[in-house]
């Protein structure tokens, strides 16, 4: 079963903004990932922030994590439009080596 | 670099008929996952292998099975295939636990 849960399912914004995802999750972890998928496509990693981390920075991506509400956000700034395809959350629990995926936010970036 | 291959890339079966997915991983990532990903779903975890060992399962279903061989090649077998099979397959590797996924671009098997 899945423990992530993710807001918003979908989010549509003008190119430019910026654009906040949110993960939330149940039992304690390693780590937390996030993934784009463009369409039909595979799954690409964006961005690893460990248990003991609180925030993180790749490019335009910023990652936080909060271990005390079980949540994590990313926040992409100055959205492009090829930034257009879902996110997904996974979690590393300790028990075993199945990700626990959150169900995706479906982000549109209006030209 | 390296990525993760799948092939076939699309597949076409019918009802009660097999299908053999195969997944070759980056080259001396220990890890292979196989996951199952219907339509505006979230990826569902079907099973994977670490050192060519099943290291956990997860939804797979009994009519299915996989395995990894000695080049570290994966393939995941579907018999009795149903309807309700049709999705993407993907394939992932990685290099040790807790560490990314890198992710194939998919099988798209159709049922019909």
């Amino acid at each position: 079963s899945q423990q992530g849960e993710e807001d918003p399912q979908a989010l549509s914004i003008q190119e430019g903004e910026n654009a906040t995802m949110n993960c939330s999750y149940k039992t304690s972890i390693n780590n937390l990932q996030w993934y784009r998928q463009n369409s039909g496509r595979g799954l690409v990693h964006l961005i690893l922030i460990r248990s003991n981390e609180r925030e993180k920075h790749s490019g335009r991506l910023r990652v936080t994590l909060d271990t005390s509400k079980k949540s994590s956000s990313l926040l992409i700034t100055a959205s492009r439009a090829a930034d257009t395809a879902s996110y997904f959350c996974a979690t590393d629990a300790d028990s075993n080596y199945q990700l626990i995926w959150g169900a995706g936010t479906k982000l549109i970036i209006k030209p | 670099a390296a990525g993760v291959i799948q092939s076939p890339r699309h597949l076409i079966k019918e009802k009660r008929e097999t299908a053999t997915l195969k997944c070759y991983p980056i080259p001396r990532h220990d890890t292979v996952y196989w996951y199952q990903q219907g339509p505006g779903q979230d990826p569902q975890f079907l099973i994977s292998f670490y050192e060519k060992m099943q290291s956990d399962k997860g939804s797979i279903p009994d009519r299915f099975s996989a395995q990894q061989f000695s080049d570290y090649h994966s393939e995941l077998n579907m018999s009795s295939l149903e309807l309700g099979d049709s999705a993407l397959y993907f394939c992932a590797s990685s290099l040790g636990r807790s560490s990314p996924l890198h992710f194939g671009n998919g099988t798209r098997l159709t049922v019909t």
